[in-house]
């Protein structure tokens, strides 16, 4: 169980162009899902958090308006990349994670991950 | 400031040899542990977690972690390495957010050697 997928799993695109990440939880209820970017040899910085139904959050530094978030449903939440640049490519990997009440802790499920490559 | 620390950034290692990644975590009250591995161009899979209980933690293919609340650390380990275990490790930790925000640290590179 807790399974999370990403699609597509690899993306290049030209720059100015602007790409969607998707992020779903194919078994369970995903009341807050979380994006990482990851650069080479380095560790997964949060981009954002968003919970279903309403805006996300964003890390100081995450540019809201090039990075766009969108939580519509409890099992699918999606990245968008806005006008794209070579400096955007990364590897970005979604989270999942399911309200499991007061007291408990809600661990979060990770993706396989998106490679972007912006030329 | 919350942080994670990942003393090693690699770590080489011969087959069957044992080995320990070691992590540590600036103080806090309450916190829950985890250890993820990565294979290239893959996601994060979870090793093992703590979130209470027993203060040692078995995970899977072997691998298992003490937390140890006065040194603030959470370390991994494993009695015999293979090769298959090459991988990068990342230790993570949640400061009691809400909605289970995580902080990792910066990543352990493991090379076991044939």
């Amino acid at each position: 169980g807790a399974v999370v997928s990403q699609h597509p799993s690899r993306v290049i695109c030209k720059s100015g162009t602007s790409v969607k990440i998707e992020c779903r939880s194919l078994d369970f209820q995903a009341t807050t899902m979380f994006w990482y970017r990851q650069f080479p040899k380095q560790s997964l910085m949060l981009m954002a958090t968003s919970n279903e139904g309403s805006k996300a959050t964003y890390e100081q530094g995450v540019e809201k308006d090039k990075f766009l978030i969108n939580h519509a449903s409890l099992t699918l939440s999606t990245l968008t990349v806005t006008s794209a640049h070579p400096e955007d490519s990364s590897f970005y990997i979604c989270s999942a994670s399911h309200l499991r009440g007061t007291g408990s802790y809600n661990e979060q499920f990770f993706g396989p991950g998106t490679r972007l490559t912006v030329l | 400031a919350q942080s994670v620390t990942q003393l090693d950034s690699q770590v080489p290692v011969f087959e069957e040899a044992p080995v320990e990644l070691r992590c540590n975590y600036s103080s806090s009250v309450s916190v829950y542990l985890f250890w993820y591995v990565q294979y290239p161009n893959q996601g994060l899979q979870l090793l093992l977690k703590y979130l209470s209980g027993s203060t040692l933690v078995k995970g899977i293919n072997g691998f298992e972690a003490e937390f140890n609340k006065s040194q603030t650390s959470f370390h991994l380990r494993k009695p015999s390495v293979h090769i298959s275990d090459t991988a990068e490790y990342f230790c993570a930790v949640n400061y009691g957010g809400s909605q289970g925000n995580l902080i990792f640290g910066k990543g352990t590179k493991l090379s076991v050697k044939p």
